[in-house]
């Protein structure tokens, strides 16, 4: 079956410009996660969702981040007034539930550049 | 969370088995370890998880001692495609959505 997909997989904007994100998980997971990974580092996590609620929102890294997921599937991570520092690969994953011992199924990412 | 440290990077040829070890000193008794793989321009794949001992699938071997303080990757006969980097994560079972990835080890497979 189809994979988690993510669109756009390049976006390239103007500081201070708003980008949409989205993410479209595998058909019945009820686990969604945003990261995000800079150039030759690890992943660092943004959000989480437990069907269209996010319990955990600590790792967004101001309050120009938000994100949403609408009818238990697909999210979009919304970054307004976009800086440089924002540059990087923000990916998806997908889970069946949240524990940890289910696998998460990542994305191909979307490269964002601020410029 | 527990914190892990893996080396930084590796180096093989084609054909050696590879071990990677990751240290988790403060693991806790609900924790289980996993391992993800990641390409270039692409989002990590998931490798093997275990708890203790050892665990086997068609791509790599899990070695977990009985403290469970570190764990050992084993890739074996790896070839070309194994280049990549290798993450090793360690979270709770009931509630770990938020996964912590590291710097990961960089395995570079030479032919």
């Amino acid at each position: 079956g189809a994979g988690v997909s993510q669109s756009p997989s390049n976006k390239v904007t103007e500081k201070g410009k708003d980008v949409e994100l989205r993410c479209d998980p595998i058909s019945g997971h009820t686990a969604l996660y945003w990261y995000r990974q800079s150039l030759g580092q690890g992943l660092e996590f943004l959000i989480y969702f437990q069907g269209n609620s996010a319990p955990d929102k600590s790792g967004l890294p101001s309050d120009r981040f938000s994100a949403e997921r609408t009818g238990g599937s697909v999210s979009t991570l919304t970054i307004q007034r976009t800086q440089q520092e924002d540059s990087a690969v923000y990916l998806c994953a997908s889970s069946p539930d949240y524990m940890s011992t289910d696998t998460q199924y990542f994305g191909p990412g979307t490269r964002l550049t601020v410029l | 969370l527990a914190k892990t440290t893996q080396p930084i990077s590796m180096d093989s040829y084609e054909g050696q088995e590879v071990n990677i070890t990751c240290s988790h000193n403060n693991i806790a008794t609900n924790d289980y370890i996993t391992w993800y793989q990641q390409f270039p321009s692409q989002g990590p794949r998931f490798i093997i998880q275990g708890y203790k001992t050892k665990v086997t699938n068609e791509v790599a071997s899990l070695f977990i001692p009985a403290d469970r303080k570190s764990s050992t990757l084993s890739l074996p006969r790896v070839s070309l495609s194994d280049t990549a980097v290798y993450y090793c994560l360690v979270g709770p079972m009931d509630s770990s959505y938020k996964l912590i990835f590291g710097s990961g080890t960089r395995l570079l497979v030479r032919p």
